[in-house]
């Protein structure tokens, strides 16, 4: 079966523009998950969705973040106006029904430069 | 809240060595503990999971891990260390439905 796929996998752009990343989940996947990996850090959740609706965005800088998920399935994740601090990859992940602990499947991720 | 502490950003074996990463956590419930490899400009995956039962677990690519309640550790450990793992490699406690993750261990392997 075909993993999870994101777009761009580069993306370099200047501080205070925007920028919009997208993820395509396994299909049939109930949970998308989407990550901060900060270089020589572990990722660090930023928003998770359950089908079109959102469990936990806490974590999320919500002034400048936001995320969506229309119909369940593919989701988007925008910055505006970007930071140097937001330098980062953005990984998607997604999981089978949920809310459970099964494994996430993640994506190659988008690999963000703030400069 | 939950979270692990990984032990040593970079570990050094040679090929057909013995590989130790360490992985302790802090949990107030009982974890489910996770550990997963990341290959250069891809993401990550699974390795294995710990969630209850058998306290050895075993994973893919000859990995296994064993949970210790009273260290509070799941270390990850390969009898025989191969160039092809050589990664990075993250631990990770469940909180809620998702993951906080460790900062990471680099493994190198040399000839």
């Amino acid at each position: 079966e075909a993993g999870v796929a994101q777009s761009p996998r580069y993306k370099i752009i200047e501080k205070r523009q925007s920028v919009a990343f997208w993820c395509n989940p396994i299909s049939g996947h109930a949970t998308l998950y989407w990550y901060q990996q900060i270089l020589g850090q572990g990722p660090k959740l930023l928003i998770q969705f359950q089908n079109n609706g959102v469990v936990d965005d806490s974590q999320l800088p919500k002034d400048r973040f936001s995320a969506e998920r229309l119909k369940g399935v593919d989701s988007t994740l925008k910055i505006q106006p970007a930071k140097l601090e937001d330098s980062a990859v953005y990984l998607c992940a997604s999981s089978p029904s949920g809310p459970s602990l099964n494994e996430q499947f993640f994506g190659p991720g988008t690999r963000l430069t703030v400069l | 809240a939950q979270s692990v502490t990984q032990l040593g950003s970079h570990v050094s074996v040679s090929e057909g060595a013995l590989v130790l990463l360490r992985c302790n956590y802090s949990s107030s419930v009982p974890p489910y503990l996770f550990w997963y490899v990341q290959y250069p400009n891809q993401g990550l995956q699974l390795l294995l999971k710990y969630t209850t039962g058998a306290t050895l677990v075993k994973g893919i690519n000859g990995f296994e891990a064993e949970f210790k309640k009273s260290e509070t550790s799941f270390h990850l450990t390969k009898p025989s260390a191969h160039m092809s793992d050589a990664a990075e490699y993250f631990c990770a406690v469940n909180s809620g439905y998702a993951l906080n993750f460790g900062k990471g261990t680099s493994l190198l392997v040399t000839p």
